[in-house]
């Protein structure tokens, strides 16, 4: 069964610092990986997919990484802002069904 | 182009009673999913659909019941609400398996709470 776990469970920054949010996997047969960012009382906004057939994904600040066969994948955010504050999950394609399968999230706090 | 969209947005309901909530999208995607979010859980599936006219259990279906009647509507009902499922229920939408990705798209949840 697939297990998505996300480390650290918070992270407070300095504005300004780069930062690398982790998040591991236990069957490498995953298929699609994505990173969503929630801000509270919200819904869930979609940052970057990564196919089964990528490596990495860049938008804007943001970049992603797969490595399916360590099980793993990082969030890069660079040059962090206090709007960059919100709890990020990744989530894979792993059930049967296409359904995802989340991590716990990570909260972030980007301090002025 | 609304996306996903979810009704209603917030509802609390006393023990024993039951309710629908309404997932739609304009996106002609073929499969829907209803998940829950709890604090310390993350984001689990209670059912999901493949196409109209389909439905299918999750990893939490129990005290919950779905249907897709149109393609671009998915419900889930409640016919006893609990405690246990005070939650937030989001709702999620994917081209399905056969499209170049399974990228998911999100409503903007119901908060449920159950007394």
């Amino acid at each position: 069964k697939q297990e998505v776990t996300q480390i650290p469970a918070a992270l407070s920054v300095p504005e300004g610092e780069n930062l690398v949010l982790n998040c591991s996997f236990t069957d490498s047969a995953i298929y699609n990986l994505q990173w969503f960012r929630q801000d509270p009382g919200k819904g869930l906004t979609s940052l970057l997919l990564i196919q089964s057939s990528q490596r990495e994904q860049t938008s804007g600040r943001l970049n992603a990484s797969l490595d399916k066969s360590s099980g793993r994948s990082t969030l890069y955010i660079a040059a962090s802002q206090p709007g960059d504050s919100a709890t990020y999950l990744c989530a894979g394609t792993g059930g049967s069904q296409g359904n995802l399968i989340f991590g716990k999230g990570t909260k972030l706090s980007v301090k002025p | 182009n609304a996306g996903v969209t979810q009704t209603p947005k917030f509802r609390v309901l006393k023990t024993g009673q039951s309710m629908t909530l309404l997932c739609a999208q304009d996106m002609n995607h073929e499969y829907m999913y209803w998940y829950r979010q709890d604090p310390g859980m993350g984001l689990r599936l209670i059912h999901y659909s493949v196409g109209e006219g389909t439905t299918a259990k999750g990893e939490v279906p129990d005290g919950y019941n779905v249907s897709r009647l149109k393609k671009q509507n998915f419900l889930l009902g409640l016919e006893s609400a609990a405690p246990s499922q005070t939650s937030v229920y989001f709702c999620a939408s994917s081209y399905g398996r056969g499209a170049p990705s399974y990228e998911q798209y999100f409503g903007p949840g119901t908060r449920l709470t159950v007394t």
